[in-house]
């Protein structure tokens, strides 16, 4: 079975500042996916960025990027420029590529607050 | 925006009674699923669906069923409630094999009491 391991319950960061937070995850699986998702105080669930485990280069989107480790199993969020937006719970999540299921293994969620 | 709805958005019942939460999509993706979500645990598979009557069981099931009657409908439904299905309940679909995303609806807060 797969699980994801998000190990910092809560982080701060100044506005403007960069900020990164950590997943590890653990799969004997060879071709899967790998997602961030935010979640901010109104409970919506929002996709953030997404990798694909046969791609080297790791994604990147607008602020946000990830550094993908895939032999370490480790796959980091690196929020740039920080803005109070960003304040939300942010979720690691894995996805088994192929079979009939597709559902997501969910990581318990670090908390971010961007301070003014 | 995947047009996904829930309802209601928020519910409070009584232990024993029975509900039933929806969830509607306007784009006609094959896979739906159900999470909750609770602190501590991030979110967590109940159901989902692969089709038009095609369900199966997720990580945490008893206690739910489900039904797919339509390409757009997925219903939960809780049989009989107890406490500890207080939660909120995450309708989500997922885009094509290919691309493997999933998008999620707003959520259902359920309170149990």
């Amino acid at each position: 079975a797969q699980t994801v391991t998000q190990s910092q319950p809560e982080m701060s960061v100044q506005e403007a500042e960069t900020v990164t937070l950590s997943c590890t995850y653990d799969t004997s699986e060879n071709n899967y996916y790998l997602f961030w998702y935010k979640q901010p105080p109104s409970r919506q669930m929002i996709l953030v960025i997404r990798q694909e485990a046969y791609k080297q280069q790791n994604a990147t989107e607008n602020r946000f990027s990830v550094n993908f480790q895939k032999a370490a199993k480790s796959f980091s969020l690196k929020i740039s420029d920080s803005q109070l937006g960003d304040t939300a719970m942010y979720f690691c999540a894995f996805m088994k590529q192929g079979g009939s299921q597709g559902n997501l293994i969910f990581g318990k969620g670090t908390k971010l607050s961007v301070k003014p | 925006d995947a047009g996904i709805t829930q309802s209601p958005r928020h519910k409070v019942t009584e232990t024993g009674t029975p509900v039933t939460l929806r969830c509607h999509q306007t784009e006609n993706h094959r896979y739906m699923y159900w999470y909750r979500q609770d602190p501590g645990h991030g979110l967590r598979l109940i159901h989902y669906s692969y089709g038009v009557k095609d369900t199966d069981k997720g990580e945490v099931s008893d206690g739910y069923s489900v039904s797919r009657s339509k390409t757009e409908d997925f219903l939960l439904t809780l049989e009989s409630a107890t406490s500890s299905q207080t939660s909120v309940y995450f309708c989500a679909i997922r885009t094509d094999l290919s691309y493997n995303e999933q998008f999620f609806g707003p959520g259902t807060r359920l309170t149990v009491l």
